[in-house]
């Protein structure tokens, strides 16, 4: 079961370069997220898509800009990297509603393995 | 703005011993999870608690939630190595249906001592 799979798995950049993570889920899930993990602290969400063609944005979405390219993928974009973006970042996906329409889901969200990234 | 706090934050124990780790937050919400994260890997997910007395038990781990009281409880029983890790409790901040956007809590990092 692969799950939500995070590529690529590290990467190290330096200051002003941009990049995107992609993230990609394949339990037919309508919800992704992007979170960081910093040292010491727990996750912080950046942005989230509750349903394919949206997207919104969670505590710290200043340097990031995300799509989501169809149900399966939501990728993340740095476009102009600072040093204090160098974190672990994790993607997530979960089934926001129940099998009911208007029924809360009681689905935990599934996360990827993390990206690795330092920029200098 | 949700706040969820977790104490202690590093807990060291010995095999065979019992302890809590507590989970507080700041606004009404009946709905919580327990995450693992063992190090340099992925969370998985321990729990999920959806009501004012859930109560549920996996193994050595047990959780509850109070929402009375924005509380939640990780009860770790007879403790062995293998349960070292960091636990996340997080707290869904939606009232809605189905939103799902959690806030988590620093962690707790637990070292089960042979």
């Amino acid at each position: 079961n692969a799950g939500v799979t995070q590529t690529p798995k590290f990467q190290v950049l330096k200051t002003g370069q941009s990049m995107t993570l992609q993230c990609a889920q394949d339990m037919n899930h309508n919800s992704m997220y992007w979170y960081r993990q910093d040292p010491g602290m727990g996750l912080r969400l950046i942005y989230y898509s509750a349903s394919e063609g949206t997207t919104d944005k969670g505590e710290v979405p200043n340097g990031y800009n995300v799509s989501r390219l169809n149900k399966r993928e939501f990728s993340l974009r740095l476009e102009s990297a600072a040093p204090s973006q160098t974190s672990v970042y994790f993607c997530a996906s979960t089934q926001r509603t129940g099998p009911v329409w208007g029924q809360r889901s009681n689905q935990p969200q599934h996360f990827g393995d993390g990206t690795r990234l330092s920029i200098l | 703005e949700l706040k969820v706090e977790q104490n202690p934050l590093f807990l060291s124990m010995q095999e065979g011993k019992n302890y809590t780790i507590y989970c507080n937050y700041s606004t009404t919400s009946d709905r919580l999870y327990w995450y693992r994260q063992d190090p340099g890997k992925s969370l998985e997910s321990l729990f999920v608690l959806l009501s004012n007395g859930a109560v549920k038990q996996e193994g050595r781990l047990m959780a509850s939630l109070d929402t009375k009281a924005r509380l939640s409880t990780l009860h770790i029983t007879a403790a062995v190595h293998d349960l070292s890790a960091t636990y996340f409790c997080a707290v869904d901040e939606g009232s809605n249906f189905g939103n799902e956007k959690l806030t988590f809590g620093t962690g707790t990092r637990l070292t089960i001592i042979p």
